[in-house]
C-alpha cells in the first residue's frame, strides 16, 4: 500500500505571496492532519480534516487554511506569506477511527517551504 | 512550552544499546509514540504503546512506559549507523499529537 504523498517537495516563495500544498493520504484513511516543523518551535499541529470537514484547529493565524476533498486528499493554503512561515510542512493520515490501530498517524515526507 | 520533554542529544557507540527518555504531562493520553526523522525526510513511525501497557518489544526496539511517573523510554539494541537520526516522542491527546523537541542520536564507530 502506498504511503502518504505530498507535493511539491520543495517550494520557494517571496513574502506576500500565497502557497498551496497538497497531501494524498494512505488509501482508506479518512483523516488528514497537518503539522508545521521549524527549528525554533518544533512540531506544531495546524489542523485536522475528516470527511471533508475541519475537525480541529491548532493555534495558527487565519492565513493558514485547508480543505479536504471527497477522495480524502487534502490541501493547505498559506496566504500573505511571512518569513517565519519557512518550515517543513508535514501531512499525516490515519484511518479516523477512535480505537485501536485507527489512532496511529502516518506521515508523509513533507513539503519544505522557503519564504524569501 | 513543550508538554513533552526529551534530552536533546545522545551519542552511542555502534553495537551498544541506546536509551532515549521522554516525559509527558497529560495523564489522559491514550497512545504514546516514537517517530524517527532522518535528514531531509518526514517522520517514520517506529513504534507505539497503548497507555494500559508497560512494555512493548518489537525486534531491536523496546518501549517502557511508567504511567505513574509519566515517563517513556525507547531502547534500541545493537545500535547501527543507520540508527543515526532524530527521535521524537509524541503523546496523543484527543485529536492531535504533541511532540517533544526530538533527541538527536549520533552513532560513532
Amino acid at each position: 500500500k502506498a504511503g502518504v504523498t505530498q507535493t511539491p517537495r520543495y517550494l520557494i516563495k517571496t513574502r506576500g505571496q500565497q502557497v498551496t500544498l497538497s497531501c494524498s493520504p494512505i488509501s482508506g484513511h479518512r483523516s488528514v492532519s497537518w503539522y508545521q516543523q521549524t527549528p525554533g518551535q518544533g512540531l506544531q499541529f495546524l489542523f485536522e480534516y475528516f470527511s471533508e470537514t475541519q475537525r480541529n484547529k491548532g493555534n495558527f493565524p487565519g492565513r493558514f487554511s485547508g480543505r479536504q476533498f471527497s477522495n480524502s486528499r487534502s490541501e493547505m493554503n498559506v496566504s500573505t506569506l511571512e518569513l517565519g512561515d519557512s518550515a517543513l510542512y508535514l501531512c499525516a493520515s490515519r484511518l479516523g477511527g477512535s480505537t485501536g490501530q485507527g489512532e496511529t498517524q502516518y506521515f508523509g515526507p513533507g513539503t519544505r517551504l522557503l519564504v524569501l | 512550552g513543550e508538554d513533552v520533554e526529551q534530552s536533546l542529544f545522545l551519542s552511542v557507540r555502534e553495537g551498544d544499546s541506546s536509551v532515549i527518555n521522554c516525559t509527558y504531562t497529560d495523564s489522559s493520553s491514550t497512545y504514546l509514540y516514537w517517530y524517527k526523522q532522518e535528514p531531509g525526510a518526514g517522520l517514520q513511525l517506529l513504534t507505539y504503546i497503548f497507555s494500559n501497557m508497560d512494555m512493548k518489544q518489537d525486534q531491536r526496539l523496546t518501549v517502557l512506559l511508567n504511567k505513574k511517573d509519566k515517563h517513556l523510554s525507547l531502547r534500541i539494541a545493537d545500535t547501527q549507523t543507520g540508527d543515526s537520526a532524530i527521535y521524537f516522542c509524541a503523546e496523543r491527546n484527543d485529536y492531535k499529537l504533541s511532540f517533544g523537541a526530538g533527541t538527536t542520536v549520533t552513532v560513532r564507530a
